[in-house]
């Protein structure tokens, strides 16, 4: 099955960039999808098919998917932005969808 | 506007069968493209998918869980129901369901529901 490898968490200091990263085996030929996921809340969506951003989500929000690697970067971080991120795609394979093991985002 | 919103009980014993139920609003799963999974998370771990159904009927499963698992809907009720038998400790999680957006090599959930916990103990 296919796997995808996140840091298990990320510290950061406020106005400073965060970048989390998702591992797979040639992922840059996949679409990849980040999800916020805050403490007693339901994932949110925010970013799809890379790069993009759902209408709603912050400018600082950005995604960028290349050969193994994946990564979600957040910039000019705020301490809303302080929570669990997951990554995400779909392995046509074996018509999997698949979450990455997830990184908390410490603001310090 | 979409809402998904999962119901069942919040306690089931070992080897029981777990039922939920997703009721949602604001879509379709007659209209072609829709798609409805579901997903659980242990506490304080991972998002974990489970099963999808299609507005065609299709159905997909984790390979895993896969024994396990059915999922079906209800169009008419707008609701997508899922069973898991033989239920362990384990399997103590919160359960989402979620719309799935799904197409040409694009799937991902783009609405949730709230998430029921569910605890599985004698």
């Amino acid at each position: 099955s296919y796997v995808l490898t996140q840091p298990p968490s990320v510290s950061v200091a406020p106005g400073q960039t965060a970048r989390i990263t998702c591992g797979g085996n040639n992922i840059g030929s996949k679409n990849v999808y980040w999800y916020q996921q805050k403490p007693g809340q339901a994932p949110v969506l925010v970013v799809y098919d890379d790069s993009d951003r759902p209408s709603g989500i912050p400018e600082r929000f950005s995604g960028s998917n290349s050969g193994n690697t994946a990564t979600l970067t957040i910039s000019r971080v705020e301490a809303e932005d302080e929570a669990d991120y997951y990554c995400q795609v779909w392995d046509s394979s074996t018509d999997h969808l698949v979450f990455g093991t997830g990184t908390k985002v410490t603001v310090l | 506007q979409v809402t998904l919103k999962e119901s069942g009980p919040a306690l089931v014993k070992p080897t029981q069968t777990l039922t939920l139920t997703c009721t949602f609003s604001g879509f379709s799963l007659s209209t072609t493209l829709m798609r409805v999974g579901w997903i659980r998370q242990p506490p304080g771990k991972a998002l974990e998918w489970l099963a999808r159904i299609d507005w065609d009927d299709d159905k997909f499963y984790i390979t895993s869980l896969k024994t396990r698992l059915t999922i079906s809907k209800d169009t008419s009720k707008n609701q997508v129901v899922l069973t898991m038998t033989n239920m362990d400790p384990v399997d103590t999680a919160t359960y989402y369901c979620a719309r799935i957006i799904g197409y040409s090599g694009h799937y991902y959930f783009d609405y949730w529901g709230q998430g029921t916990l569910v605890t599985v103990s004698s």
